[in-house]
């Protein structure tokens, strides 16, 4: 149980479409990060937030974007989505005082048609 | 070429074996790597997290990390059907959030 938890776990969209998937994570978790994860591939970093302000972002156009909030709750929107858009969405959390290890939660599966 | 090399496999052992799971990167200042478990469906579980180069064991899992070669290794010992999944290594440049992972190795081990 690593406290961080994801929604809608399962989401079915269509080309062209927005998509907002949500994230909460611990208390005191102060980053969080958002991951894509393609079928039989490892996470890919999309961006960071660390309170409230994005400091950190990968190989993802404009169209993915993130909020975060002062609740450790946050929000990866992807607008006008594409088939290669389908994968799993990873959100993880760390704790900047300790030792730095991520906790991901469960993911939320995409599926753009 | 990737930043962090990993052998999709799969590897398949019997129950009992000793597991061997590599991964080789490029970039000589990562300083921070991991070993991720993931089951089918679940999001990844940080196995063992080191800092800069040395062994570490936790149980029947033991990470080593050799910076001159840039390869890191994680041995399961006494291996367990439970242990099937796919086994992802990551590493770092810095103490943050973004992690550059290895495409996974996914592990069966036969009762």
């Amino acid at each position: 149980e690593t406290g961080v938890t994801q929604s809608p776990t399962h989401l079915i969209k269509t080309r062209g479409q927005q998509v907002t998937l949500r994230c909460s994570s611990q208390s005191g978790h102060n980053t969080v990060s958002w991951y894509q994860q393609a079928l039989g591939q490892g996470p890919q970093f999309i961006f960071q937030y660390y309170r409230e302000e994005e400091n950190g972002r990968g190989n993802f156009p404009p169209r993915f974007s993130g909020l975060q909030f002062p609740n450790y709750s946050s929000e990866l929107n992807v607008n006008a989505l594409e088939l290669d858009d389908s994968a799993l969405y990873l959100c993880a959390s760390r704790n900047d005082r300790n030792t730095g290890e991520l906790f991901f939660g469960e993911g939320s599966r995409l599926t753009v048609l | 070429q990737k930043e962090v090399e990993q052998d999709p496999g799969p590897l398949s052992v019997p129950e009992g074996a000793i597991v061997s799971l590599n991964c080789t990167y490029s970039n000589s200042a990562f300083q921070y790597f991991m070993w991720y478990r993931q089951y089918s469906r679940k999001g990844p579980e940080l196995l063992m997290y080191t800092y800069s180069s040395g062994n570490k064991e936790d149980g029947r899992f033991t990470a080593q990390v050799d910076k001159s070669s840039k390869y890191i290794s994680l041995f399961i010992r006494d291996s367990q059907p439970s242990d099937s999944a796919t086994y992802l290594c990551a590493m770092s440049l810095s103490n943050t959030g973004k992690l550059i992972f290895g495409q996974g190795t996914t592990l069966q081990v036969k009762p």
